[in-house]
This record gives C-alpha cells, structure tokens and sequence, in this order.
C-alpha cells in the first residue's frame, strides 16, 4: 500500500540542466497535483490534473511543465532550471469531494 | 481573493499544557476546510475535513473547530510526540485545488 510515490528523493541541478520529477499514485484518484514548498511561503500549488488527460495552471506554474501519462501518474519538468526554483516539491492525490489529499514524501530540489 | 492565515507562527508547549491554533480565511464559498500535520522532512498527513460552520472533528487530543471566519485546532493535554508543524487549508466552490496557510509550528517540551 505505497500511496504517492515520488522520485528521486533528493537532487542537485546546475544553471540551466533540466530535469523531471517523478510522481505515481496506486489509490485510483482523479486528481493529482504538484506544489513546492519554501520556507515563510508555505505550499504553493503549480500545477494540477483534476483528471486524467487534462491538466492546469496553478498559482506559481512560470519555469514549469507537466504530463498526466496516466491515472497513476502525473510528472513535473523542468526545462532550464533557476536557482529560484531551489524548493521541496511534493505531490498529491485525491479522488475528489471531501476527502483530505495524500501527499508523497517529497523531492528536495537545489539548483546552484 | 482566496487566503488562508495561521497564527501563532510557532507555539511552545510544556507537556500537558493545553493550548488552541487559529487559522483565519476568506473564501468565495467554502466547500471545505482541511487540517494537516507535517513532520520534519515529510509530506503533509490528513487530519480533519470541516464542511460547515459549528462542526466539530475529534482524532486524540486533538479537535478541530470551524466557524465562518475562522477554525481552531485546540491541542487537550498534548506530548512531545504531537510536535509538528500543523497546516489549515481552504477549498472554494469555484476551485478544485487547496490554498494552504503557511502554517503553525508545534514544539511540546517534557
């Protein structure tokens, strides 16, 4: 029963390289989403997928893409990294309503 | 505009001592309310969803309160296993996403 797993865990990226962060869900959820998280700011949604196939912007989407593959999941790329996007990026699910999100275990992210 | 605002920042409590968390919003129609507890170097964990003003949630010692304005998260005689940082969360009718409160950080000394 692994619920959001996220991937890698940890990760440190030069000016510019560009990388994917990894996000899959086994709990059948409609919606899934990705925020980071900077210290003072709390959680800041980027992007999200209220379902499968589709996706939208969220309040901090600039320097970001993302790609519902499937039900399961749902990946966040960045294109040409910036040290402003030095953050902790986690991703949720939820099948919809009045239920809470399940949040995986994070990436943090340094860009130097 | 949708918003969420935590108070305290952080909160240091002596075992037993009990205290309450407050989190004020404004939203263009509340479909829910949502508390969650984040450990270091962890993602947040679902604690409570409240739908309507003078609901009450109960999980331990902890229980959560939420009127129009405002919900609480009142903390009854709690231990040093109940610090974490403690997140309010707000969903609008119009939106399908969570605005999040930067939250409370909780620190129970023995």
């Amino acid at each position: 029963n692994a619920g959001v797993t996220q991937t890698p865990k940890f990760q440190v990226l030069k000016t510019g390289q560009s990388m994917t962060l990894q996000c899959a869900q086994d709990m059948n959820h409609n919606s899934m989403y990705w925020y980071r998280q900077d210290p003072g700011m709390g959680l800041r949604l980027i992007y999200y997928s209220a379902s499968e196939g589709t996706t939208d912007k969220g309040e901090v989407p600039n320097g970001y893409n993302v790609s519902r593959l499937n039900k399961r999941e749902f990946s966040l790329r960045l294109e040409s990294a910036a040290p402003s996007q030095t953050s902790v990026y986690f991703c949720a699910s939820t099948p919809g309503g009045f239920y809470g999100y399940t949040f995986g275990s994070g990436t943090r992210l340094t860009v130097v | 505009e949708d918003q969420v605002t935590q108070s305290p920042e952080a909160l240091r409590l002596q075992e037993g001592e009990s205290s309450s968390l407050n989190c004020s919003y404004t939203v263009s129609g509340l479909r829910g309310l949502f508390w969650y507890r984040q450990d270091p170097g962890k993602g947040p964990e679902f604690l409570f969803t409240l739908y309507s003003a003078g609901e009450e949630k109960e999980k331990e010692r902890l229980k959560a309160t939420l009127t129009k304005k405002e919900s609480f998260l009142h903390i009854t005689a709690p231990k040093p296993e109940d610090s974490a940082t403690y997140l309010c969360a707000v969903e609008s009718v119009a939106t399908d996403k969570l605005i999040f409160g930067t939250g409370t950080r909780l620190q129970v000394f023995p």
